[in-house]
């Protein structure tokens, strides 16, 4: 079956940084997203990774080692409102994409 | 940027009537568009999946006579929950998926439905 695991929640402080991680068994790969959704409104699109490797967006990286099946999204200088779930999703072969469950992330000041 | 707009945003009906939840690719066509539901502190869950000017395909555990969709356009697809009951009461959110980019899904803001 298709399975994408992350974290529950995880809890960190204002200003430091966080990695939440993820890992996933899937029917074929074409890619791996991260999405941030908070409470009540829909998901916003952080990151795409195709390629191994880290990919460096602002405050926000993500890494994907296909040979592992694994990513982490990497959030800097954590702010208040990065108070949030993460999600992460694969697409697979068909181009559908699969969802994990979120990781909620809680900030503290 | 490619934006994909619902209506309406949020919704309260009462049990027995039927809710239509309009989709719309406001600046791209949407060759295929993908109707998503999720249940307080959980992940998204596919119901299905729909291109313009063929039936929609749902997923395992849907009922399609249930949840209608419509994909008359490439621009507009519609989600009718028909006869609705309070266990149907959540949030709805639909994407769309251009041709050109497969594999990039921009998310509308969803709707939020209470059955009473």
């Amino acid at each position: 079956g298709q399975n994408i695991d992350q974290p529950t929640e995880m809890t960190a402080t204002e200003g430091a940084i966080v990695q939440i991680n993820c890992t996933y068994q899937t029917s074929g790969f074409n890619g791996l997203f991260w999405y941030q959704q908070h409470a009540g409104e829909a998901p916003t699109f952080l990151s795409y990774n195709v390629l191994d490797g880290l990919e460096e967006k602002g405050r926000f990286s993500s890494f994907l080692s296909r040979s592992k099946g694994y990513s982490y999204l990497l959030l800097k200088e954590l702010q208040m409102k990065d108070s949030a779930s993460y999600l992460c999703a694969v697409l697979d072969s068909n181009y559908q994409l699969i969802w994990g469950a979120g990781t909620k992330l809680i900030i503290k000041p | 940027g490619a934006v994909v707009s619902q209506h309406p945003s949020r919704v309260i009906c009462k049990s027995g009537t039927s809710v239509k939840i309009e989709c719309r690719s406001l600046d791209f066509q949407a060759t295929t568009m993908f109707w998503y539901r999720q249940f307080p502190k959980k992940s998204l869950m596919l119901m299905a999946t729909s291109n313009e000017g063929s039936k929609a395909t749902y997923e395992q555990g849907v009922e399609k006579d249930k949840f209608l969709i419509n994909h008359a356009s490439l621009t507009l697809s519609t989600l009718t929950v028909t006869s609705a009951h309070p266990e149907d009461s959540s949030f709805y959110i639909c994407s769309a998926r251009t041709g050109t980019s497969i594999e990039t899904q921009y998310f509308g803001p969803g709707t939020r439905l209470l059955v009473l």
